[in-house]
């Protein structure tokens, strides 16, 4: 999964608890992505980040939120956990936006919010 | 909302048969991409085609861009069970803003 990981794998939790979903690679790219699978959705972007430390909201960003303090990790944070948050998150990474770029993307988180 | 739509939405086919899946999308795009996605696990990268190419093949992949109907078809050949797999297009209008997927097409590969 070209070096990118994603933790913890699987979820339970809460209405109304936070949650923080980690992303971490060994790429060393500079673009990172945070999507989200739902059935009849397909993939959606939540939020991007095109460095340390600057990010940027995608089409769902409403609910989360981000940080990226170093290259390697990307954090995705939902403050208060609802039951429409309840979805496979999958995190990307590409080494650039040119019209060549491809995206790698990690194994998936699937979080399930009571 | 989604910038590509496959179609069909689910595909099943003999093992051997080709197998042709299409997209169609809104904008205009610097490039497409076709990613296939195992169950249970992330996407693969499988190929990409520019805005400027008509045609590309990788293997048993071949793909096609007409950027004038803003239409790709993804064509597998001689299908193979694991080729069993949900398939999505993607657009990259050359912003940072990542790629935009459509809701994929299932294909089953039957024995």
């Amino acid at each position: 999964d070209a070096g990118i990981t994603q933790s913890p794998r699987h979820k339970v939790t809460e209405t109304g608890t936070p949650v923080t979903l980690r992303c971490h690679q060994t790429e060393n790219h500079r673009y990172m992505y945070w999507y989200r699978q739902d059935p009849g959705h397909g993939l959606r972007l939540i939020h991007y980040s095109y460095g340390v430390k600057d990010t940027d909201k995608g089409e769902v960003s409403d609910g989360y939120s981000v940080s990226r303090s170093k290259t390697e990790d990307f954090l995705l944070t939902l403050e208060s956990a609802t039951s429409s948050q309840t979805s496979v998150y999958f995190c990307a990474i590409s080494e650039s936006t040119e019209a060549t770029d491809t995206q790698y993307f990690g194994p998936g988180t699937r979080l399930t919010v009571l | 909302s989604q910038q590509g739509e496959e179609d069909p939405q689910a595909l099943s086919i003999q093992e051997g048969e080709n197998a042709t899946m299409n997209c169609s999308y809104k904008t205009s795009i610097n490039n497409l991409q076709w990613y296939r996605q195992n169950s249970g696990r992330g996407l693969v990268h499988l190929i990409l085609i520019r805005s400027n190419e008509r045609e590309k093949h990788s293997g048993r992949l071949r793909v096609t861009l007409d950027t004038s109907k803003k239409s790709s078809s993804l064509l597998i050949t001689a299908s193979r069970a694991a080729d069993t797999a949900s398939y999505f297009c993607a657009t990259d209008g050359g912003g940072a803003d990542g790629l935009t997927f459509g809701k994929g097409t299932h294909l089953i590969i039957q024995p």
